[in-house]
Parts: structure tokens; sequence; C-alpha cells
């Protein structure tokens, strides 16, 4: 089993649709946890950390459950510059990041 | 404040030859870590090192290596290069692994 893994995707939505990408993680250690974007041919960008009581930036929220080992991303009113590729990372405390395969999104018109 | 920055930004070598990317960290971060990412996954963790020494290491072979100097910067070598390193090499840096850590563009190496 993959320490992290994510939706396949691509998610294909249309402009001002709700979608949400979902993530599990194995290792139970895991002490910290984030969401990137990463555009075609780019870096990835952190987008938000993810708190055991949920948090919200904008249009997005990410929730976190620790007895589940579950992460999730909540897009708002998507725009058709949030189609990116979404990656979900977790980190056991004092290691390394740990990346998901990451899950597509195209908004369109 | 520049964010991180890698060079070269892209890169063609040949088999059996051998490769040095570089890194300099955001101002103040003294944690680096290198990546890599083959098209259609997520990045791969090779190595962290956070003031000078090595704090981890991913499922690599021994060709790839890496250091730290002391001004923070970066240096990853990769000898006897195969086709199948041919990937997007990202370096990251972080203040804290609270907060994230921030990519550089990534030098696209390619192996032919």
């Amino acid at each position: 089993r993959k320490e992290v893994e994510q939706d396949p995707g691509p998610f294909n939505v249309p402009e001002g649709a709700t979608v949400a990408f979902n993530c599990t993680y194995s290792n139970s250690a895991s002490q910290s946890f984030f969401w990137y974007r990463q555009d075609c041919r780019k870096e990835p960008k952190l987008l938000m950390s993810v708190y055991s009581s949920g948090n919200e930036d904008g249009r997005f929220t990410a929730q976190l459950n620790r007895a589940s080992q579950y992460i999730s991303l909540l897009i708002r009113d998507s725009k058709l510059s949030d189609s990116a590729t979404y990656l979900c990372v977790v980190s056991p405390y004092g290691q390394n990041f740990v990346f998901g395969p990451g899950t597509r999104l195209s908004v369109l018109p | 404040d520049a964010g991180v920055t890698q060079s070269p930004t892209h890169l063609i070598k040949t088999r059996g030859q051998q490769v040095t990317l570089r890194c300099s960290p955001i101002s103040g971060h003294k944690s680096v870590s290198w990546y890599q990412q083959v098209l259609g996954q997520g990045p791969q963790f090779i190595f962290q090192y956070y003031e000078k020494e090595e704090r981890g290491r991913g499922n690599f072979p021994d060709r790839f290596s890496a250091r730290q100097f002391p001004n923070y910067s970066s240096e990853l070598n990769v000898n006897a290069l195969l086709l199948g390193d041919s990937a997007l090499y990202l370096c990251a840096s972080s203040r804290d692994r609270e907060f994230g850590a921030f990519f550089g563009q990534g030098t696209r190496l390619t192996v032919v």
C-alpha cells in the first residue's frame, strides 16, 4: 500500500462547481499535513496547511481526520485558474514530506 | 526576498555521465530537501539536509549524493546516469516543518 493515496482523477468540472479531493495516509505517526498545487511543468506551490480542527482559506477548506487517517480539500465556486494538479502531503514527525500522486483538476468554461 | 533558486533549469546528459544540480534556499531557511518527480507522479524524496548534516535519505541508489554548504546552499550529484534518471529535480527549503516547504522551479534533466 502506498504511503499517501489520492483520488485518481482527473476531475473535469464546470466553472462555479464545488469539488472535493480525498487523500488517505498509512503512517499513523504523521504529524504535519499540507495541500500543494502544481501547474503543468511547474514546481509545487503550498496551498494550505491542514489542521485537526479544519481550516479555511477563502474558497478552500481543508479537513483532517486523524482517526481515519484521511485528509480532504474542498474548493467552492471553482475558477478556471484552479485548474492544476493537487498534491496531498504528509510528514511524520522530524521526517521528510511524503507526496501523494496528485489529482488533476480541469475547470471548464 | 528571493525564493528558492535552482540551476541549471534544463540539462541534457548522456548515459553514464555525471551531473551536479545546485540549489539556494530562501534566506533564513536552514533545511534543504531534494525530490525527484517523474511525469505523472508526485515528487519522491531523495535527501534532506539540515545545518549541513544529512537528516534523511529516500530509497535511491548510492549513485545519488548530496551535500549542504555553510551558507545552506546545496548540491545534488548523480553519477553513472541512466535513462530512468530523466525527471524534474526539485529542491525545497523550509524554516520549520510545521509551515511546509517551498520549492524552486526545478531542474529538468534529460538523459539520452
